[in-house]
């Protein structure tokens, strides 16, 4: 089946670190550029970055410089570190896949996402 | 980069439509035909429905259709079903390798 798992959320203090995990199966996460997508409690979506099959990685604004994604080809799995974390990084996290058949940053599989909570 | 609009929340008795608008920027939505829409159950993944602001991908019901004008692009859903009570949320490029994505409209099926 394919699919996405994410793991590794959990509650953290302000300024610590974190990493985020997510298995995939049924493809190959070295193929296909990868993004993270994550939710804050009450609020919208919000892209948070994206690695290419390449390596090429980029983040939004807001995350630049703290977090930093990679991915690992021998376990299937896509990471996303996260350091110097705030209360407003606060989220689910999604893992998601770009849909290759198509030229831009479309999403056709998603994960059901892990909760980080930053709070003293 | 600022969400896109959307309204917090619609809603429809089984076999109406509805339409959802997201209004951006000339920046994002009006600058680029890369306009996507998500279909979110919450505690599930989110679902891909519409591609290039007017294109369904494979598997998604005819019952789903986009369009754009200016910087406004719209969701209509038509033949409402109960199934397609969800968070629904428009995203769009917005250049430099960015993505934006809309506030999430509730969608209520009466």
């Amino acid at each position: 089946e394919v699919q996405l798992v994410e793991s590794g959320g959990g509650l953290v203090q302000p300024g610590g670190s974190l990493r985020l995990s997510c298995a995939a199966s049924g493809f190959t996460v070295s193929s296909h550029y990868m993004s993270w997508v994550r939710q804050a409690p009450g609020k919208g979506l919000e892209w948070v970055s994206i690695i290419y099959s390449g390596g090429s990685t980029y983040y939004a604004d807001s995350v630049k410089g703290r977090f930093t994604v990679s991915r690992d080809n021998s376990k299937n799995t896509l990471y996303l570190q996260m350091n110097s974390l705030r209360a407003e990084d606060t989220a689910v996290y999604h893992c998601a896949k770009r849909a290759e058949w198509l030229l831009n940053w479309y999403f056709d599989l998603w994960g059901r996402g892990t909760l980080v909570t930053v709070s003293s | 980069q600022s969400a896109l609009t959307q309204p917090r929340s619609v809603s429809g008795s089984p076999g109406q439509s509805v339409t959802i608008s997201c209004t951006g920027a000339s920046s994002d939505v009006g600058g680029y035909n890369y306009v996507s829409w998500y279909q979110h159950h919450p505690g599930k993944a989110p679902k891909f429905m519409i591609y290039d602001g007017s294109k369904r991908p494979s598997g998604v019901p005819d019952r789903f259709s986009g369009s754009k004008s200016g910087n406004t692009a719209s969701l209509t859903i038509s033949g409402l079903q109960p199934d397609d009570e969800a968070d629904y949320y428009c995203c769009s490029y917005a250049g430099t390798y960015t993505l934006v994505f809309g506030g999430g409209t509730k969608l209520t099926v009466l």
